[in-house]
């Protein structure tokens, strides 16, 4: 059973266009989150949400917009993309929101700006 | 701000050598720590965490961690890595309030056979 999956896993495309990364998580969890793991490796989070609502909004361009339609799914659209943005997108959820659960990571979203 | 460090950035080790990464963290009050790691390829998997209690922790695989607050740290440890060892390991650090995991830059291990 999947716990949490992204869809595409991998996206290749150009500067300037839209595009979107679908995230789901299985697990009955509250709370769902977004990180970036630049080529460097180093992992940072951007965006999370509780029961659909936004709580943690780091320094993230506002081409970036999540979306969460339920609290089992939270997906990203990225506008205008740059090359900036390549990068592997980590999709992760845990049970609620406070400091007290672990997270669980999805497999990743590798996305390639040309 | 939180912050973490991570001061091994590369580890090569052969097959049955002990390990240990190092993880300093600042943040002055009550943390949660953990280490995930990351094989080739895969998404970042639980090894284990602390929250509260023993200092000791252990986990998956044989890895455990020792909390230290006095120094601020939490060392990943095994005393015989495998080949199949060969990693991204990543300390990570989330405090009281909205849980928002901080992590340090990685260490890549590799263990040679």
């Amino acid at each position: 059973d999947t716990a949490v999956s992204q869809t595409p896993k991998y996206l290749v495309t150009q500067m300037g266009n839209d595009k979107s990364i679908k995230c789901e998580q299985n697990l009955g969890h509250d709370t769902m989150y977004w990180y970036k793991q630049d080529s460097k490796k180093f992992l940072k989070i951007m965006f999370s949400y509780n029961n659909k609502e936004l709580i943690i909004n780091e320094t993230v361009p506002n081409r970036f917009s999540p979306k969460s339609p339920d609290k089992a799914h939270l997906n990203l659209h990225i506008n205008s993309l740059e090359l900036g943005d390549s990068a592997v997108y980590f999709c992760a959820s845990s049970p609620a929101q406070t400091r007290s659960y672990e997270q669980y990571f999805g497999p990743g979203t590798r996305l390639t700006v040309t | 701000a939180q912050s973490v460090s991570q001061h091994n950035h590369h580890v090569i080790l052969s097959e049955a050598a002990s390990l240990e990464l190092g993880c300093n963290y600042s943040y002055g009050g009550t943390v949660n720590l953990f280490w995930y790691v990351q094989y080739p390829g895969q998404h970042l998997q639980l090894l284990l965490k602390y929250f509260s209690g023993d200092p000791l922790v252990k986990g998956i695989k044989g890895f455990e961690a020792e909390f230290i607050k006095s120094k601020f740290s939490f060392n990943l440890r095994k005393p015989s890595v495998q080949w199949s060892d060969t990693a991204e390991y990543f300390c990570a650090v989330s405090n009281t309030g909205f849980q928002k995991l901080v992590f340090g830059t990685g260490t890549r291990l590799l263990v040679s056979p």
